[in-house]
C-alpha cells in the first residue's frame, strides 16, 4: 500500500526567509511518481511538479526547488525568499507507475508567511 | 479556456435529498477523476474513469455514483445525502502518455454542504 507522510502540519516564516517543506512516502513499486500541489486560499489545486522514480536529479525553477533521495524516500520542497503569495497549503503525492494513475495525497502543509 | 471545469461551485442542500455535481475538461485527457477533500484538507481518491470505463472504485457509499458520457464528462451523482457528505469535491484529468504518469488537472471543486 503507498503511503505519504507529511509531518509538518503548518509552518510559519518571515518573508524572505527559506523554507524547506518535508515529504516521505512509501510504496512497493519500483515504478511511482511524485506530484506537489500548492493549494492557495482560494481553494484551486496548481501543480507544480512532477517527477518519476527512475530521475533523482533536483530541480529548481525560480524560487522553488525539489530535493528528492530514493535512500531516504524523500521528496523535499525548498522555497527560498519566501513570499506572502507562498501562503497556502501544500500537497506531497504518489503515484503508481502504472495502471492505477489515481494519487495518495500527503495531509498537507500549511505555510504561512508573513510579511 | 477552462481545462477542468465543474459546477457548481457551491452547494448547499438538505439531509436526504439527490445532487449532482458536473465535470468537464477540454484537455483531451483519457482519464478523469473524483476526490474529496474533507474538513481537515485531507484529499482522497474515490474514482477514476479511463475512456468512459470505471477504473477505480474506492470504498465508498453506493449512494455516490459516477457517469461518464464520455471521455470529456464525468459527473458525480449522490443519493439521500448525508451531513457527512459536507466536503469539497474535485474533478481531475490526467493523460496516460504509455507507462508514464503525468500530473492530473484539477477543477475549482464543489463546496458542498448538507444541513
Amino acid at each position: 500500500a503507498q503511503k505519504v507522510t507529511q509531518a509538518q502540519t503548518e509552518i510559519s516564516v518571515v518573508e524572505k526567509e527559506d523554507v524547506t517543506l518535508d515529504c516521505v512516502y512509501e510504496t512497493r513499486d519500483t515504478t511511482y511518481y511524485l506530484f506537489w500541489y500548492k493549494q492557495p486560499p482560494s481553494g484551486e489545486l496548481v501543480f507544480l511538479i512532477r517527477r518519476n522514480s527512475f530521475d533523482e536529479q533536483n530541480e529548481i525553477s525560480g524560487r522553488y526547488s525539489w530535493n528528492f533521495q530514493k535512500s531516504t524516500s524523500s521528496f523535499n520542497f525548498t522555497i527560498t525568499a519566501s513570499q506572502v503569495v507562498d501562503s497556502a497549503v501544500y500537497f506531497c503525492a504518489l503515484s503508481e507507475g502504472t495502471g492505477r494513475r489515481a494519487l495518495t495525497f500527503g495531509s498537507g502543509t500549511r505555510l504561512q508567511v508573513q510579511p | 479556456d477552462t481545462a477542468v471545469s465543474q459546477t457548481p461551485k457551491y452547494l448547499v442542500t438538505q439531509m436526504g435529498n439527490d445532487k449532482s455535481i458536473k465535470c468537464e475538461q477540454n484537455l483531451g485527457h483519457d482519464t478523469m477523476y473524483w476526490y474529496k477533500q474533507d474538513s481537515k484538507k485531507f484529499l482522497k481518491i474515490m474514482f477514476s474513469y479511463n475512456n468512459k470505463e470505471l477504473i477505480i472504485n474506492e470504498t465508498v457509499p453506493n449512494r455516490f455514483s459516477p457517469k461518464s458520457p464520455d471521455k470529456a464528462h464525468l459527473n458525480l451523482h449522490i443519493n439521500s445525502l448525508e451531513l457527512g457528505d459536507s466536503a469539497v469535491y474535485f474533478c481531475a484529468s490526467s493523460q496516460g502518455l504509455g507507462r508514464v504518469n503525468t500530473e492530473a488537472f484539477f477543477g475549482q471543486g464543489t463546496r458542498l454542504t448538507v444541513v
